[in-house]
């Protein structure tokens, strides 16, 4: 265990709709990242947010965002969904925004677009 | 275009042997970081690679770090079967972006 939660842990939505997943840091931690991993592939950074701000982002569209809240915790939406946006959803937490400290993945969540 | 790429992305291997798996990168980075998946779950961090010419050993498993040669790989010693995952490889590019390679299935059979 991580100390890293993510809710829910699975999700079915159609195409179009809009979804929020939330993830909860490790105890201390004020850096969030989160990732898609589609199935069979490695995971893929969608952005970081560093108290309450993003602070880098990879390559995803605008109808990806997110917030941070003054508890660290997390929330990534995705409107518009695609078929493509199928895949396991992942946060990762760590202290400060060094990478030389440690991040701590959670479960993860599963997505599914019908 | 920054690639991460491991190979073999396959491996079935027998108890009580010894392989490596490779993974290269493109672009300069001194921060490696290794990660074991297991079928439907999470990232569990195996090693952290924080300069050029680290080694790290836990267990039947040792990762090393070549950054002028833009290479980490993981060795792994007399494996047995609970070994078997998959292993991912990321790179940190000093953005605040990790990169993570293809990943590499690693099945030990007895």
């Amino acid at each position: 265990e991580t100390g890293v939660t993510q809710s829910p842990t699975h999700l079915i939505k159609t195409r179009g709709q809009q979804v929020t997943l939330r993830c909860s840091s490790q105890s201390g931690h004020n850096t969030v990242s989160w990732y898609q991993q589609a199935l069979g592939q490695g995971p893929q950074f969608i952005f970081q947010y560093y108290r309450e701000e993003e602070n880098g982002r990879g390559n995803f569209p605008p109808r990806f965002s997110g917030l941070q809240f003054p508890n660290y915790s997390s929330e990534l939406n995705v409107n518009a969904l695609e078929l493509d946006d199928s895949a396991l959803y992942l946060c990762a937490s760590r202290r400060g925004t060094s990478s030389y400290n440690e991040q701590f993945f959670g479960p993860g969540t599963r997505l599914t677009v019908l | 275009e920054l690639k991460v790429e491991q190979n073999p992305l396959f491996l079935s291997m027998q108890e009580g042997k010894n392989y490596t798996i490779y993974c290269n990168y493109s672009t300069t980075s001194d921060r490696l970081y290794w990660y074991r998946q297991d079928p439907g779950k999470s990232l569990e961090s195996l090693f952290v690679l924080l300069s050029n010419g680290a080694v790290k050993q836990e267990g039947r498993l040792m990762a090393s770090l070549d950054t002028k040669a833009r290479l980490s790989t993981l060795h792994i010693t007399a494996a047995v079967h609970d070994l078997s995952a998959t292993y991912f490889c990321a790179v940190d590019i000093g953005l605040d972006q990790f990169y993570f390679g293809t990943g590499t299935s690693l099945t030990v059979i007895p």
